[in-house]
């Protein structure tokens, strides 16, 4: 079944604790990226990733790492999580790395609470 | 920069009518893609829709229909006959090489 893979679905962690929400998809995806959904705001882009090595900044990168050493993985690092990084993260892939044919696909979200 | 507005925070209706989303959009791209996703109660992203700059003819899939206008910048939604199982938060967005960018979503609540 083809599909976009996030884990953990739901984390608390705690001020300043590194933190790893990965991703995965298995349809050989060229474009993957991550966001963050909160209310009122709709989702924003974190980082995307238009191949293996290539990534680059969405709109909300500060306090986010990511890296794409192989297709299929697309991990979101928070190195110090803080409180304003509460929120549900949603990963998504594409066919196109420049989006330009294709749908969108996301996974089920990570809900990521911060004390 | 890119930027899309829906305008449009909450959306009452009763089964059986129709409710038009608005979106419009800004962009200095010539080529770009507009999507539209609906968010059900449960969570997940499900898309509906994905149109090109390039391709302004609109489009019907069932009850859903999508009028895309260059001239004034919108990418409007309309469901037709509106039912219980259409009440979600439905999401404009606007892609370009990569970004994308999505609007704040609009709540629809169809009421029997």
């Amino acid at each position: 079944e083809a599909q976009v893979t996030q884990n953990p679905r739901y984390l608390i962690t705690v001020t300043g604790k590194k933190l790893t929400v990965t991703c995965s998809q298995n349809m050989n995806h060229e474009y993957m990226s991550w966001y963050r959904q909160d209310p009122g705001l709709g989702l924003r882009q974190i980082y995307y990733s238009m191949n293996v090595e290539v990534t680059d900044k969405g709109d909300v990168p500060e306090g986010y790492k990511v890296s794409r050493k192989e297709k299929r993985n697309f991990p979101l690092i928070l190195e110090s999580p803080s409180p304003n990084q509460t929120s549900l993260y949603f990963c998504a892939s594409s066919l196109s790395p420049g989006l330009d044919t294709g749908e969108l696909f996301f996974g089920e979200g990570s809900r990521l609470t911060v004390l | 920069a890119q930027k899309v507005t829906q305008a449009q925070t909450e959306i009452s209706v009763v089964e059986k009518e129709d409710v038009t989303l608005d979106c419009v959009y800004e962009t200095r791209d010539t080529t770009y893609y507009l999507f539209w996703y609906k968010q059900p109660p449960s969570g997940e992203l499900v898309f509906l829709i994905r149109r090109n700059s390039f391709d302004e003819q609109n489009e019907i899939s069932g009850r859903y229909s999508w009028n895309f206008r260059k001239s004034t910048s919108s990418f409007n939604f309309t469901i037709t006959a509106s039912q219980v199982v259409d009440s979600a938060v439905y999401f404009c967005a606007l892609g370009s090489w990569g970004k994308l960018q999505f609007g704040a979503g609009t709540q629809v609540v169809v009421t029997p």
